[in-house]
C-alpha cells in the first residue's frame, strides 16, 4: 500500500540553525502539506502545496519557513533560523483532489525536530 | 477563527463496550469531517470520513453527522483494548486545502 514517508524521523539541532525537512508523498497525490505538533498539543497546519505553489498558509507560517518540490518525488520544508519553539513533530500529508478540493490526506510518520 | 472542538477525555470504556466520541465545529462552510487515530508518538492515522449527514459505517466505526448542529460523532461498536489510543476530528474548510484538528480524545479501552 502507498505511504507518505518522511526524513529524518528525529533531528536535533542548534538554535538559529537552518534545517530542512524532507518528504516523499504518494505519487499520484497532487495536493502536499505540513502540519505541526508540538508535544501534548493539537495537530496544526502550516502550508498546502499545489500545482508548484503554496495554496494557503497559516499565521505560524512565517518567513522563516520555506517550502518546495526539487524534483518528481521529494517535497521540502525549509526553516531558516530555528528557535527553541520550533521544537515539535512535524508532519507531512498529500492527497488526490476530486472535485477541485482536496480530499482525504494521509500523513507521514513525522519528524521529530528538537532545537536546543 | 476557525475552531474544532472535542472532550479531551480520558475516556474509559470496557472492553466490549461502546465508545461514543464526540467533536463540534465553528465554521458552517466546512465540507469534509475526518476522524484519525493517533497512538502517542506516531502520526494520525485515518479512520474514517465523512461528508453527508446522516450515519456512515465501516466495520466497527460508525461516523455521524449533523451539519445544522455543527456536530460529527464517532461510535465504536466492540471496543478492543487496541482501539485504545486518541481519536482526533479533523474538519476541512470550505477551500479544501487545509485541516482543523481538534485537541484529541484520549480513549483508553480496559480489558
Amino acid at each position: 500500500e502507498p505511504e507518505v514517508t518522511q526524513t529524518p524521523s528525529h533531528q536535533v539541532t542548534q538554535m538559529g540553525q537552518e534545517v530542512i525537512l524532507r518528504c516523499v508523498p504518494i505519487s499520484n497525490h497532487l495536493y502536499f502539506y505540513w502540519y505541526r505538533q508540538i508535544l501534548g498539543q493539537k495537530v496544526e497546519f502550516l502550508v498546502s502545496f499545489y500545482n508548484n505553489e503554496i495554496s494557503e498558509k497559516s499565521e505560524i507560517f512565517d518567513d522563516q519557513f520555506s517550502v518546495e518540490r526539487p524534483d518528481g518525488s521529494n517535497f521540502t520544508l525549509k526553516i531558516r533560523s530555528t528557535k527553541l519553539e520550533d521544537s515539535a513533530m512535524y508532519f507531512c500529508a498529500s492527497s488526490e483532489p476530486t472535485s477541485g478540493t482536496s480530499d482525504t490526506q494521509y500523513f507521514g510518520p513525522g519528524t521529530r525536530l528538537t532545537v536546543l | 477563527q476557525k475552531e474544532v472542538e472535542q472532550n479531551s477525555g480520558p475516556l474509559s470504556v470496557p472492553e466490549g463496550a461502546i465508545a461514543s466520541l464526540n467533536c463540534t465545529y465553528s465554521d458552517r462552510g466546512s465540507q469534509s469531517f475526518f476522524w484519525y487515530r493517533q497512538y502517542s508518538g506516531k502520526s494520525p492515522e485515518l479512520i474514517m470520513f465523512i461528508y453527508s449527514n446522516g450515519d456512515k459505517e465501516d466495520g466497527r466505526f460508525t461516523a455521524q453527522l449533523n451539519k445544522a448542529s455543527q456536530y460529527v460523532s464517532l461510535l465504536i461498536r466492540d471496543s478492543q483494548p487496541s482501539d485504545s489510543a486518541t481519536y482526533l476530528c479533523a474538519v476541512n474548510g470550505y477551500t479544501g486545502n487545509q485541516f482543523y484538528f481538534g485537541t484529541g480524545t484520549s480513549l483508553t479501552v480496559i480489558p
